[in-house]
């Protein structure tokens, strides 16, 4: 265990419907990466928190997505208006205090869009 | 080009066997290196950092070679639980925040 959480952990959902997932990082981590995984590729990068402020948005992030930390503790990741396209496994990261250190992930939230 | 480039999986070998994995990045102005491991399914997790001296954890021995922007992972002696997809992973700065670019992993099926 992490201690990154992650929920749910698996959602099925309709073309159309908008969801939303959770994370809560590690507590005495101040930053947050949200990244997405589609079968056979490597987690790709979707933003980033540090506190409760979005610092970096990748250009996967579309206009139906949006992201927030309020209070700068957990997270949640919103997807409007969802396409098949959007299945993924959606995984949260919180990195250790000091700039170089791995990332520990949450055991992500698999979508399915049907 | 693409970030971070890794072999073409998977890799299937007997037990016992060693594998070595290659990896190369494209962002000169990379700084910390990663191997992660995933097995099926479940989230990556950390196997070992990358060093530029070199470094070894048991079975598990990490290369890095800046002027070729090149890292490799070699496992020696393998075991059934060593299947999983590898992770290549670099951070681009030193300092502040940056992303983790990951590859697209090298799958590896050990067999009995």
């Amino acid at each position: 265990d992490t201690g990154v959480s992650q929920n749910p952990r698996h959602k099925i959902t309709k073309r159309g419907q908008n969801v939303t997932f959770r994370c809560d990082p590690i507590s005495e981590h101040n930053r947050l990466y949200w990244y997405r995984q589609t079968l056979g590729q490597g987690p790709e990068f979707l933003t980033y928190f540090q506190n409760e402020a979005q610092l970096e948005k990748s250009r996967l992030l579309s206009d139906r997505f949006s992201a927030e930390r309020p209070k700068g503790s957990f997270s949640t990741l919103e997807i409007q208006r969802t396409e098949q396209g959007d299945s993924a496994m959606y995984l949260c990261a919180s990195p250790g205090v000091e700039a170089n250190t791995e990332a520990f992930f949450g055991q992500g939230t698999r979508l399915t869009v049907v | 080009r693409k970030e971070v480039e890794q072999d073409p999986g998977p890799f299937n070998v007997p037990e016992g066997a060693t594998v070595a994995f290659n990896c190369t990045y494209s962002n000169s102005a990379s700084q910390s290196f990663f191997w992660y491991r995933q097995d099926c399914r479940k989230e990556p997790k950390l196997l070992m950092s990358v060093y530029s001296s070199g470094n070894e954890d048991g079975r598990f021995t990490a290369q890095l070679n800046r002027a070729s922007q090149y890292i490799s992972l070699l496992i020696r002696d393998s075991k059934l639980s060593d299947s999983a997809t590898y992770l290549c992973v670099v951070r681009p700065l030193s300092g502040g925040y940056s992303t983790l670019t990951f590859g697209k992993g090298t799958m590896l099926l050990v067999s009995p």
